[in-house]
């Protein structure tokens, strides 16, 4: 079992809608990353978590320590939110892990 | 501010040969990485340093070497390319471990 798991791996959603991208970690962590990944580009940092709640625009970032899970939330969405959302924690010493993404596609 | 820049952003290379992928960042960073990411397994660490003169391995550092003698610079070579090393792989810096990544826009690595 992967230490950083995704869901959905993908999803398909109409220009609008409210969407949840959903991430369960197995280990204890210092930080948690949401990163965004467009296709045939490259990778920026949305957020960065250690508790709470993060706003940027539409996008809202979630943190629950104690359940080792975090959300990402877009509100409104767009056909330019098409991306892959990739969720990475900081867990032991220097090492950041990944979950595998999830693929977003957001139609007209 | 240049950020992370990564050199070549495309490379094809034949079975055996060797070669340096380059990664600067100009924002004083102390911690820099190297990813590989392929389809359906998602980013992987291959080595990283938290400062000059300091590395060490990651998840997958087999066939890699880097060093670290400056706080700008970080190159990731391969010292006899096999088809396994096919990829695209990702620098990326923060100004401490734990902190916020910044990444380069990859190289993608074709071995023959």
């Amino acid at each position: 079992k992967n230490e950083v798991e995704q869901s959905p791996q993908n999803l398909t959603a109409q220009e609008g809608e409210f969407i949840t991208i959903n991430c369960s970690y197995s280990v204890g962590i210092s930080a948690l990353h949401w990163l965004q990944q467009h296709p045939g580009g490259g990778i920026v940092s949305l957020f960065m978590l250690s508790s709470g709640k993060k706003k940027h625009g539409r996008l809202i970032a979630t943190i629950n320590i104690q359940e080792k899970h975090s959300s990402l939330h877009i509100t409104a969405s767009h056909p330019r939110d098409s991306a892959v959302y990739i969720c990475a924690v900081w867990a032991s010493g220097s090492r950041l892990t990944f979950g595998e993404g999830t693929q977003l596609t957001v139609n007209p | 501010n240049a950020g992370v820049t990564q050199t070549p952003k495309f490379q094809v290379l034949k079975t055996g040969q060797s070669m340096t992928l380059q990664c600067a960042q100009d924002m004083n960073h102390e911690y820099m990485s190297w990813y590989r990411q392929d389809p359906g397994m998602g980013l992987r660490l291959i080595h990283y340093s938290v400062g000059a003169g300091i590395t060490d391995q990651g998840e997958v550092p087999n066939g890699y070497n880097v060093s670290r003698s400056t706080t700008e610079d970080f190159p990731l070579r391969l010292l006899s390319a096999a088809p396994s090393q096919t990829s695209v792989y990702f620098c990326a810096s923060s100004y401490r471990a734990t902190g916020e990544l910044f990444f380069g826009e990859g190289s993608r690595l074709t071995v023959l």
